[in-house]
């Protein structure tokens, strides 16, 4: 099993609309869980990282970690066309190195 | 502008070749991480640098792979003898010690060997 599992879609939602995303992961000594915004041929951009579980809200961005799951979220409410980009959820790990997802791409239907 | 930069941010090289790419970190940041994309999957790390010495290799970094980070400002990453599965994108960061889960990246150098 892979550190971090993230299904690569695309994911297409009409503007306006509650976009959710997810990854699962396998270790349950993960403390940090990051996502990253990569728009195309551009380097990924650090959008919230939360620590242990619960939830982190910044502006329309949720990121929620479920520990007992093993499954981290992010979601994006009022969706705008500007975010369509792939998104990246991120662990570190115990040798203290960043594990991706392989991303999730995410359209916004205007 | 501030952020981390990369240099140069495409290149073309043919099969054999070697190829240098450059990374300037952020300036106040003393860790500094190479990691190689492609197409559909996440960035894998490759190394990182905190000052001038070189942390961790993965075994991703052949030895056809070198880093340097001679004065533990900016950073170069060579490739020697470049084959067709080295294109990619080489994406560099950088980041505080100790704060490994806030990285800031940089644009990336998307490399193409033919």
């Amino acid at each position: 099993q892979k550190e971090v599992e993230q299904d690569p879609g695309p994911l297409s939602v009409p503007e306006g609309a509650i976009v959710s995303l997810n990854c699962t992961y396998s270790n349950s000594a993960f403390q940090y869980f990051m996502w990253y915004r990569q728009y195309s041929r551009k380097g990924p951009e650090l959008l919230m990282y939360t620590y242990s579980s619960g939830n982190k809200e910044d502006g329309r961005f949720t990121a929620q970690v479920d520990k007992s799951s093993k499954y981290i979220s992010l979601f994006i409410r009022d969706s705008q066309p500007s975010d369509s980009a792939t998104y990246l959820c991120a662990i570190v790990d115990r040798d203290d190195k960043i594990i991706f997802g392989k991303g999730t791409r995410l359209h916004i239907l205007p | 502008d501030t952020g981390v930069s990369q240099d140069p941010r495409h290149k073309i090289t043919k099969r054999g070749q070697n190829v240098t790419f450059r990374c300037d970190p952020i300036s106040e940041h003393n860790r500094l991480y190479w990691y190689r994309q492609t197409l559909g999957q996440g960035p894998e790390f490759l190394t990182y640098f905190q000052n001038e010495a070189q942390l961790e290799k993965s075994r991703l970094l052949s030895d056809r792979f070198s880093a340097e980070r001679p004065k533990g400002s900016f950073s170069t990453l060579e490739i020697q003898r470049t084959e067709q599965g080295d294109s990619a994108m080489y994406l560099c960061a950088s980041s505080f010690p100790g704060r490994v889960n806030e990285q800031f990246f940089g644009p990336g150098t998307r490399l193409t060997v033919l």
